[in-house]
Order: C-alpha cells, then structure tokens, then sequence
C-alpha cells in the first residue's frame, strides 16, 4: 500500500483480555518496528523485525507482549492478560534496509489501546 | 548505548515568533544519522529531515533549519515566524551505522498562538 497501515486504530479492552494489533507495511520494506508510546511520554522501541526474523526485541516490556511477522509483510503484536499500564499508543513502522538511515521510518497512524 | 535528550517539554510562542527546539544525543558511534520527526495531533509522525555524522553542514528547508554542531553533540531545530499550523510534538531521534532502530527524545510540545 501506500502507507503503513494499523488497525484497530482505537481499541478499549478489559483489564484480562488479549488483545492484537496488527500492521500492515508499506510494500517492499524488508524492516518493520513496533513502538510504543505513552500519554506524554518519547517513543518506547518494543522489537525489530527483518523479513520475518526478529534480530532485537529487548524492547518488549514482559513475556505478555509476543509479536509475529508473516510472508515478509504483516505483523501482529500480541498483549495476553493486558493490564492498565498497557494502555497506549502503539505505533508501527517499516524502512527497506536501504533507507533506514537515510528517510527513517514510515510511520502508521498507531493504535490506541485503552484498558478498563 | 545511545541517548537523546530533549530538555524542553513544552513550548508556547505567539504566531511570527521564531522558536529553537533543542536536542542533545549521545553515542559512541562514529558513524550515526540524527532526524527529526512532527507529530501533530492526528497523531501520525512526519519525517522532517536526517543528517549523517559526517555532514554538519546546516540545511534551511523554507521556514525550518537544523543547526548540527558535533562539538556539542546537539542538533538544534529552528521554525522561523511560526505558524499556528506548527503546533505538534516534535521528536529529535538517533539511529547508529547499521541503523537497526531509532532512538527517540521524549518530545517537545510546541504550542503556536495567534
């Protein structure tokens, strides 16, 4: 597609629930990134993705956070049993390998997940 | 380990008033990209501009400049008359040689008044 597209672009889920959030990269970029973002807060780096192999997931905050990436193209970003402190903007990006350093990230519009 | 520093929360300046956004990085790498990136309140960040470590050339691009002085480890961000249109969070980020992911500030709320 054009962009990086997220969908849900809001969610509110229960405090217990799992919930996934997916992305949808722009097409040809090899390098996909999820961060995310709290009210007021920078950009928290969860985990990289090259192809479909994760090289650097320091970034994901506990074992409830998983994310997956299929046929080099979507990804999914898993949160089990969410807590309020998951409550955020969770935001995707891709870049080819060739224009990481060079333009940066696309950035999508980002999910915004609301636990209760 | 890599570091970028935004001191500034948030910013308030009148319409035509020039502003300077201040970003401070750190890195060990000699080789490394600085960007700068707007996020305004739709929520979606814009990519601005990138420089490299070997080029402290400064850039003007209309009514936004950068100020890359190494010496300093600082990429300064200047709008010139702003607009009410600029108001956004703006984000100073660094990535190393192999550019495997950004490193961000914590922001700059800039809030433009007429």
């Amino acid at each position: 597609g054009a962009g990086v597209s997220q969908s849900p672009s809001n969610k509110v889920t229960e405090k217990g629930k799992d919930v996934e959030l997916r992305c949808d990269p722009i097409s040809g970029h090899t390098a996909l990134y999820w961060y995310r973002q709290s009210l007021g807060q920078g950009l928290e780096f969860l985990i990289y993705f090259q192809g479909n192999s994760a090289p650097d997931k320091s970034g994901l905050p506990s074992d409830r956070f998983s994310a997956e990436r299929t046929g080099g193209s979507v990804s999914t970003l898993t949160i089990q049993r969410t807590q309020q402190e998951d409550s955020a903007v969770y935001l995707c990006a891709s870049s080819t390998r060739l224009t990481a350093g060079i333009y940066g990230y696309t950035f999508g519009s980002g999910t915004r997940l609301t636990v209760v | 380990a890599q570091k970028v520093t935004q001191a500034q929360t948030e910013i308030s300046v009148v319409e035509k008033e020039d502003v300077t956004l201040d970003c401070v990085y750190e890195t060990r790498d000699t080789t490394y990209y600085l960007f700068w990136y707007k996020q305004p309140p739709s929520g979606e960040l814009v990519f601005l501009i990138r420089r490299n470590s070997f080029d402290e050339q400064n850039e003007i691009s209309g009514r936004y400049s950068w100020n890359f002085q190494k010496s300093t480890s600082s990429f300064n961000f200047t709008i010139t008359a702003s607009q009410v249109v600029d108001s956004a969070v703006y984000f100073c980020a660094l990535a190393t040689g192999t550019a495997s992911k950004l490193t961000f500030g914590t922001g700059t709320r800039l809030q433009v008044t007429l």
